[in-house]
């Protein structure tokens, strides 16, 4: 079966502008999850999503950055007027609903110019 | 705040031997643990995970230990094959609230055939 994907897999724009990560998590999984990972640094929670509930927006670094998902299909990270510290690869994973398991995506490699 | 470390960035070990990857975390209330191994240009992806419950669990060649007392975990692999390069990520997280769950900066481990 098909895994996570997101789109697009390296993405370089100009500071300021604004830009768009897609996430597509695998089909059934009721929980989805946004991270940040930068140079030679862990992991950084940004988002989660679990189902109809509210999404968990504690790990935004600003607001900057939102996200949007459609019911427990896909999701969307907007980072608007990029800068470049927000250069990182952005990685995208889903869970299957009650499990501490999450399957991460390829990322997104984003580099702020 | 890094309440999981990885204080080794980078481990070498020849194929055939055991490889110990160390994590080390700070807040008392993480109860689940995981490691996650990520190989370049691909998401991490989920290797074993052990409860506060248990003090070891085994899979095959890797085996993950836990220290309560010293808020510290390790994974070993025996025997090591160069197949394991990669870069291995601690993760902990306090039930039920696995949404938040925080990772380590990672260890790139290399087997050397």
């Amino acid at each position: 079966g098909a895994g996570v994907s997101q789109s697009p897999s390296n993405k370089v724009t100009e500071k300021g502008k604004d830009v768009e990560l897609r996430c597509d998590p695998i089909s059934g999984h009721t929980a989805l999850y946004w991270y940040r990972q930068r140079l030679g640094q862990g992991l950084e929670f940004l988002i989660y999503f679990q189902g109809n509930s509210a999404p968990d927006k504690s790990g935004l670094p600003s607001d900057r950055f939102s996200a949007e998902r459609t019911g427990e299909s896909v999701s969307t990270l907007t980072i608007q007027r990029t800068q470049q510290e927000d250069s990182a690869v952005y990685l995208c994973a889903s869970s299957p609903a009650g499990t501490g398991e999450q399957y991460f995506g390829p990322g997104t490699r984003l580099t702020v110019t | 705040d890094q309440q999981v470390k990885q204080n080794s960035p980078s481990l070498s070990v020849q194929e055939g031997r055991i490889s110990i990857l160390n994590c080390d975390y700070t807040n008392s209330m993480f109860d689940y643990f995981l490691w996650y191994k990520k190989y370049p240009a691909e998401g991490p992806t989920f290797l074993i995970s052990i409860s506060s419950i248990k003090d070891k669990n085994e899979d095959g060649r890797f085996t993950v230990f836990l220290n309560k007392s010293a808020k510290h975990l390790s994974l070993h692999i025996v025997p090591s094959q160069p197949g394991d390069s990669a870069v291995y990520f601690c993760a902990a997280s306090a039930r039920p609230n696995n949404n938040d769950m925080r990772f380590g900066a990672g260890t790139r481990l290399t087997v050397k055939p």
